[in-house]
């Protein structure tokens, strides 16, 4: 199984401040005949389900604000949130989709400093 | 508008079974991979189950695997999890989830159900 390993568990940042979540797989989950990386993000706010932020490790879903980015490759991607704004403060899971069990990362809890 | 709703969750003691639906509106569920995951209280994301569009290809995670099955109805626009031989660790929030394909990112959540496994 491909295990996916985030950093940290929690960030608090200031308003207005960037946020960085790490995540890295055991293996890669390059596919080379597409040269797509299979890595997923997801925001996890509670009392709702979860809402995907970005796929193909950096491409941004339709609605989701472009203070949102996704980077990285072969094991090591990233999540940037911009200019932190108080709704952002949530749960976000990296997932990857490149073989099953489609495993998830274990969560970093982003708050407000 | 575009919505998934799973139902079917409810407190069962360990060892029995039961089965949650998940019902689309908006869009054609067979035009979709779909998938479970669940979430155990204070705990993380787990993906449990998918099935391809047609039906034909099924993955288990390893903790549900031999336990749980995934299946489409004969309706467009419904999808099953059997869950037999239920533990207390499967006690979560299960949710039902789309996506384009099997190997695709989860692109819609319906709202979860609870499922609760305790004597």
């Amino acid at each position: 199984d491909i295990v996916m390993t985030q950093s940290p568990d929690a960030l608090a940042v200031s308003l207005g401040e960037r946020a960085t979540i790490n995540c890295k797989s055991s293996q890669s989950i390059l596919y080379s005949i597409n040269d797509k990386n299979y890595l997923a993000w997801y925001q996890h706010k509670p009392g709702q389900p979860p809402k995907l932020l970005i796929y193909w490790a950096s491409t941004r879903e339709s609605g989701v604000p472009d203070r949102f980015s996704g980077s990285g490759s072969g094991t090591d991607f990233t999540l940037t949130i911009n200019s932190l704004q108080a709704e952002d403060v949530a749960v976000y899971y990296c997932q990857q989709y490149h073989a099953t069990p489609f495993t998830f990362g274990q969560g970093t809890k982003l708050e407000i400093k | 508008q575009v919505h998934l709703v799973a139902s079917g969750g409810g407190v069962v003691q360990p060892g029995r079974s039961l089965r949650l639906s998940c019902a689309a509106s908006g869009f054609a569920l067979d035009a979709y991979a779909l998938h479970w995951v669940r979430q155990a209280p204070g705990k993380g994301l787990e993906w449990v189950a998918v099935v391809s569009n047609d039906g034909n290809i099924k993955y288990y995670g390893d903790s549900v695997q031999g336990r749980f099955s995934i299946s489409r109805g004969n309706s467009r626009n419904t999808m099953y999890l059997q869950m037999n031989s239920l533990r207390p660790a499967d006690t979560a929030v299960y949710y039902c989830v789309r996506a384009l394909g099997i190997t695709n990112w989860l692109d819609i959540w319906g709202q979860g159900t609870l499922v609760v496994v305790s004597s």
